[in-house]
């Protein structure tokens, strides 16, 4: 199976900074890469797909990039309401199962 | 507006069974695939399982964890989608949640996989 490694697992910034997180998958999955936010107490909302297209309706200080095996999210100037847990999301067609990498708590 | 209602969970013993629901509104639900994610207390995400809709073969796919105890069908005519958990083990504890399995096109090839509605999910608590 496909695995996936998010960097850092946690993370402290600050009101107006720019964060990236970074996912690296163990082998090429094209862009079927997906980015998820999960504030406290809530079911997971999707960001990104596809490595790069904002979900409509999420705000467009999110931005994801990449494609083959390294990925990354970037949030441009944080708001209080950013704070909660990352996950990437792998869904590559050559694959019959999906997977979610391990998380990354961004605390402001 | 797309509505997902996961519902069934419950505290079960070690090797008991259990059948959560899915309830879905809000879109042609015979086109849609579910899929199961669930998450352990203090832990991340893990991804159960997939059903395809049955224009698209139907096909079932699980995480090596739950193949061969986990079993996710569908009702088309009712618009749910199950998921019957079957020999549970302590290690299956977890807030368990249904979601929409998105379906995009981009440069004309069909891709899906990405999760854009999820339930408010359902807990399942297995001890002894």
């Amino acid at each position: 199976d496909i695995q996936m490694t998010q960097s850092p697992s946690t993370l402290s910034a600050s009101v107006g900074d720019r964060v990236t997180i970074t996912c690296r998958a163990s082998q090429s999955i094209g862009s079927w890469l997906a980015w998820y936010r999960q504030k406290p107490g809530q079911a997971p909302e999707l960001l990104i797909y596809h490595a790069s297209s904002l979900k409509t309706g999420v705000p467009s200080r999110f931005s994801g990039s990449g494609s083959g095996t390294e990925f990354t999210l970037t949030i441009n100037s944080l708001e209080p309401d950013d704070f909660g847990a990352y996950y990437c999301q792998q869904y590559s067609s050559y694959s019959s199962v999906y997977t979610f990498g391990q998380g990354t708590n961004l605390h402001i | 507006e797309v509505q997902v209602v996961d519902s069934g969970g419950g505290l079960v013993k070690p090797g008991e069974s259990l059948r959560l629901s899915c309830t879905v509104s809000g879109l042609i639900f015979s086109d849609a695939w579910m899929s199961w994610v669930r998450q352990a207390p203090g832990k991340g995400l893990d991804w159960v399982g997939r059903i395809k809709s049955e224009r698209s073969g139907g096909t079932i796919d699980y995480a090596a964890p739950v193949k061969g105890r986990f079993i996710i069908s569908r009702d088309d005519s009712r618009n749910i989608v199950y998921l019957q958990m079957n020999s549970l083990e302590s290690e299956d504890t977890a807030i368990y949640y249904c979601t929409h399995v998105q379906g995009y096109y981009i440069g004309g090839d069909f891709n899906a996989g990405s999760h854009d509605f999820w339930g408010q999910g359902t807990q399942v608590t297995v001890s002894s």
